[in-house]
Formats: structure tokens, sequence, C-alpha cells
């Protein structure tokens, strides 16, 4: 079966720190990937998908950037975090077949920046 | 992607069936209704998904309006472990990106 882990859980940095978050999925193979933001009593917003290595859309104009150095792994960064990149981060997949029905997300990560 | 309307909150005794409607009067006729839930402090979970036919699987009951204009998700035997923001979403089938409103939250009672 198909799993997805994402680390650290929790978060607290300053402002102006880096960030790097870490996704990885084990069990299938050339997913799609996604990073999400979920603010605090908001919905969810779609920062980065990658449909392949190398291969990375953002959609929303922002200080954080998205790489994947490997089929099943997505990292999320930032050179100088702001106080407004606060919220609980998730990574998700869904298989990479031409369909995007279903995205599975992983236990996310809760950053906090002060 | 149309737009979904779904109540606020509702409560729902342990041991009974969790009725959960959600109203899509602008859907199109290639989009799909899903639905996801979200236990506090965790990832979203997808639960169900469908077009036209009722579906169902190991964890709910999704029924289409022979319209399509609203469903329902029934969860048939609700748990404590049901309580959860429950998200209805409509979206094409190519579409990748979601994109969760308000929701339902949903309160199991012993």
């Amino acid at each position: 079966s198909q799993t997805i882990h994402q680390w650290p859980a929790t978060l607290v940095q300053p402002v102006g720190s880096p960030l790097s978050l870490e996704c990885t999925v084990e069990g299938t193979s050339n997913p799609n990937l996604y990073w999400y933001r979920q603010a605090a009593g908001r919905g969810l917003q779609l920062l980065f998908y990658s449909v392949g290595i190398g291969q990375i859309s953002s959609e929303v104009p922002q200080n954080l950037s998205a790489s994947r150095p490997q089929d099943r792994q997505f990292i999320l960064s930032s050179k100088k975090l702001l106080l407004s990149d606060s919220g609980f981060y998730l990574c998700a997949w869904s298989a990479g077949t031409g369909s995007w029905n279903e995205q599975f997300f992983g236990p996310g990560t809760r950053l906090t920046v002060l | 992607d149309a737009k979904t309307t779904q109540p606020p909150s509702m409560d729902c005794a342990e041991g009974r069936a969790a009725n959960l409607p959600c109203n899509h009067s602008t859907i199109s006729g290639n989009e799909y209704v899903y639905w996801y839930r979200q236990i506090h402090s965790q990832g979203p979970q997808y639960i169900i998904h469908g077009l036209k036919n009722n579906e169902t699987n190991e964890m709910a009951s999704l029924i289409i309006t022979e319209d399509r204009k609203s469903s329902t998700l029934i969860l048939p035997h609700a748990t404590l472990r049901d309580t959860a923001v429950y998200y209805c979403i409509v979206r094409v089938g190519h579409d990748y990106k979601l994109s969760f409103g308000a929701g339902t939250t949903v309160t199991v009672r012993a």
C-alpha cells in the first residue's frame, strides 16, 4: 500500500530564517505531488504541484519554492521566512496516470514563524 | 469549478447514520462530486467521489440526485472517530487543484 511521510511534524522558526520541509511517498511510482497550505481558519491553498522529477508548477507567487529531486521526494523551501508563512503545510500525492481524481494527504507540518 | 453549499455544523449520535447534505446547483456535466474530511490537526482524507451514479465504499455512501444539483454523504454507523470537518467539492476529473470551502463540522456524540 501507499504511504506518504512529512517531516517535521511541527516547526517554530524566526522571521528571516530558511525553511526546508520534506515529503516522501512510498509504494507508488511516478506520482503527481502537491504542496498545499492551510492557514488558521481558512481553506486549502495549492502552492505547487509536480508531474515528474524536476517539473514544478507554481500556483501562487510567494517567497517559497519547491523541488523534486527524486521521483517520490518533494521539498518545500524558503530562503527567508515571513510571518505570513505560518500555517499548516500539507503534501499530497495522486496517481500519475492522467487521473487527478483522488489526492492523498500526508500528516502535515505545522509551521509557526515568530 | 462549481460552488458548493454545506451546513456549517451538525451533530450525530454514535452508532446512527450521519447524512451530510451538499448543494451544487451550478454543477456542469463534466464535474464530479468529491468528499474529503479533515480530523483536527491532521491532513485531509479522501472519502468518496461520483459523477451521477450512487457510490459506496468501505467508508461511506454517496447519493447524487438525478438532476445532480445536490448530493448526500452517508456515514452508515457514525463513531466518535468520525468527528471531523467534511468538505464537499465539485471539480472536473482532470483538474489537479483541490479547493476546500468551510465544510460541515460534524460532531459525533456518545
